[in-house]
């Protein structure tokens, strides 16, 4: 299994409090990235990094924002939390864009009350 | 845009049956993904294609790029295969996947 993992598993928080999200691998992959899944919708990109400090937008970035400042750690923050952002959120990584080998976390549950 | 979609939604399958899962995409592509999501929400990586039939086990992926669709099929099914299974779309240069929906799938002893 590839090293890579999500912190914390589970959150809860209220409207309007700041939100950290952390992705951590030990496979040294260039290419990592934030999804939300949602009912009814496949899994949504919200940013992807191409290297340190490289990072863009995806489909759903508004109210997100990430750092990559070390290769192994990729953080999604919600500046201000809404009750929209609920959903389960995925870190991925991969060696090279379009890889056969994309690696997932196991998954972050945030409730936004 | 390109748009991913799977069917069926949800599948319902014996023990032992043949198992076929569909996928469709609306442009021109470099790739396309099978993945699996457990019922405890972990996501696996099963196939990557850009071309012709890939095998894994009782796993099959097919890919026929001018008619821009795949299917995944699963040979005598196992209650283990319940799980929701997952196309992704790549295209080069845009460093993105497309995701479908998923396919539910509950296999039944």
């Amino acid at each position: 299994d590839a090293g890579i993992t999500q912190s914390p598993r589970h959150k809860v928080t209220e409207t309007g409090t700041p939100v950290t999200l952390r992705c951590h691998q030990t496979e040294n992959h260039r290419y990592m990235y934030w999804y939300r899944q949602d009912p009814g919708h496949g899994l949504r990109l919200i940013h992807y990094s191409y290297g340190v400090k490289d990072t863009d937008k995806g489909e759903v970035s508004d109210g997100y924002s990430v750092s990559r400042s070390k290769t192994e750690d990729f953080l999604l923050t919600l500046e201000s939390a809404t009750s929209s952002q609920t959903s389960v959120y995925f870190c991925a990584i991969s060696e090279r864009a379009g890889d056969e080998k994309l690696f997932f976390g196991s998954g972050t549950q945030l409730s936004v009350l | 845009k390109n748009e991913v979609e799977q069917s069926p939604q949800n599948l319902t399958a014996q023990e032992g049956e043949f198992i076929t899962i569909n996928c469709s995409y609306s442009v021109g592509i470099s790739a396309l993904h099978w993945l699996q999501q457990h019922p405890g929400g972990g996501i696996v990586s099963l196939f990557m294609l850009s071309s012709g039939k890939k095998k894994h086990g009782r796993l099959i992926a097919t890919i026929n790029i001018q008619e821009k669709h795949s299917s995944l099929h699963i040979t005598a099914s196992h209650p283990r295969d319940s799980a929701v299974y997952i196309c992704a779309s790549f295209t080069s240069g845009t460093y993105k996947y497309i995701f479908g929906t998923g396919t539910r799938l509950k296999v039944l002893a």
